[in-house]
């Protein structure tokens, strides 16, 4: 079984629904990331979490939200869905410099 | 903000040929990572040299680090039609609160049979 997996792999929405993507995590990591993915750019870091009770906005974190519900578990939800959310979702776990991602979440807001 | 650049945008070679790509950077480091991402799938770690290691090796891959001209090489030695991907840079500055790594847009290599 993969040690990072997302839920869902594909969805697709509307303008203006909430949506939440959950990650799980089975490598025992304390931090956990959520970052996006756009044609022919790199990531970039929407929020992080170094432990339960450590929450930290990223790069790009208005119009989205986290849960950290558990050490294994990292939710990343969006209130008002739009259609520049439109992207790539990976969720990435480490316990030092390499992280380990998640096979990734593909949104799409109509 | 984009901290690692990579170069080219895209690369296209043929089987068994080496694949070159370049990383230049912006501000200091603690160290650089290279991550490999097959087509909408998550990334995979490749390799990490830290700020003080000029040069690395794993297997089909070496990376070169110059410190002094903020950049970074990955060369894919004999390439494979499995090694078609894209190859991202990502660094830890050490201006970073929290060990966060900042990914470059990537370099997409095709090899062509």
């Amino acid at each position: 079984d993969a040690d990072v997996t997302q839920t869902p792999r594909n969805r697709i929405t509307k303008t203006g629904k909430r949506i939440m993507l959950e990650c799980s995590q089975t490598k025992g990591h304390d931090r956990m990331y959520w970052y996006r993915q756009d044609p022919g750019l790199g990531l970039r870091l929407i929020y992080y979490s170094f432990d339960v009770k450590d929450i930290n906005k990223g790069e790009i974190s208005d119009g989205y939200s986290v849960s950290r519900q558990a050490q294994a578990k990292f939710s990343l939800s969006l209130e008002s869905a739009i259609p520049n959310q439109t992207a790539l979702y990976f969720c990435a776990t480490s316990a030092g410099a390499e992280q380990y991602f998640g096979p990734g979440t593909r949104l799409t807001v109509t | 903000s984009q901290q690692g650049e990579e170069d080219p945008q895209a690369l296209s070679i043929q089987e068994g040929e080496n694949a070159t790509m370049n990383c230049s950077y912006k501000t200091s480091i603690n160290n650089l990572q290279w991550y490999r991402q097959n087509s909408g799938r998550g990334l995979v770690h490749l390799i990490l040299i830290r700020s003080n290691e000029r040069e690395k090796h794993s297997g089909r891959l070496r990376v070169t680090l110059d410190t002094s001209k903020k950049s970074s090489s990955l060369l894919i030695t004999a390439s494979r039609a499995a090694d078609t991907a894209s190859y991202f840079c990502a660094t830890d500055a050490v201006e970073n609160r929290d060990d966060k790594i900042i990914f470059g847009k990537g370099t997409r290599l095709h090899i062509l049979p």
